[in-house]
């Protein structure tokens, strides 16, 4: 089945710093890629569409210019954090659809100390 | 109004029981639905999807669609401790068509 791989699984950073967590579709080639973050006990919060080529898609609230994304390849989208502070730890998870369904990478928990 | 609702639980369930968990959205021209399993600390994983009003198997799962109400269910049936996790419903393909808008999660607990 399609897989995504996402990269890394968590990463502890100081605050201040910057981190990119990088999305592959492994076996298909995706267009599109949805980034998304998920606070403790909360549901899944889309935070942008990542489109191969072109800008990506913000969702309302969600600062452009503190989540880069670049979507350089049809295998390949990253999300960096940059300037994180401690309200930024949380669960990153990306997602891309390669036929049927979506199929999510395995998440990045992030935490800033 | 959520754009998709479910009751977040937690719904306890007995071993060998029939869990039933509901969702609803408010997008009427909806056309594709998922729903998807989340254990604790890990990403979703997808079950089952419908695209379709009525009901669809597969193996101990029933996903069932009715755009007329705007519901969406997932059955499990003969639960087993493994089961328990929290149940996310996904819609698609309404306004925000390349889209997929999730519910807040079930979470379900099989108790032996």
């Amino acid at each position: 089945g399609a897989v995504v791989s996402q990269h890394p699984s968590w990463v502890i950073c100081k605050s201040g710093t910057s981190v990119k967590i990088e999305c592959r579709s492994l076996d298909f080639q995706a267009t599109t890629m949805f980034w998304y973050r998920q606070f403790p006990k909360q549901s899944l919060m889309l935070m942008a569409t990542s489109n191969e080529g072109s800008k990506a898609t913000y969702e309302q609230g969600v600062e452009k210019d503190k989540f880069l994304i670049n979507h350089a390849s049809l295998t390949l989208s990253t999300l960096t954090v940059t300037s994180a502070h401690p309200e930024d730890s949380s669960f990153y998870i990306c997602s891309a659809r390669p036929v049927y369904g979506y199929t999510f990478g395995s998440g990045t928990r992030l935490t800033v100390v | 109004q959520k754009e998709v609702e479910q009751n977040s639980g937690p719904l306890s369930v007995p071993e060998g029981a029939i869990a039933s968990l509901n969702c609803t959205y408010s997008d009427r021209v909806s056309q594709s639905f998922f729903w998807y399993r989340q254990y604790s600390g890990k990403s979703p994983e997808l079950i089952m999807s419908i695209y379709s009003n009525g009901d669809k198997e597969d193996g101990r799962f029933t996903a069932q669609l009715n755009k007329a109400s705007q519901y969406v269910s997932l059955l499990i049936r003969d639960s087993q401790p493994s089961d328990s996790a929290t149940y996310l419903c996904a819609v698609n393909g309404g306004s925000s068509a390349s889209k997929i808008i999730f519910g807040s999660g079930t979470r379900l607990s099989i108790r032996p």
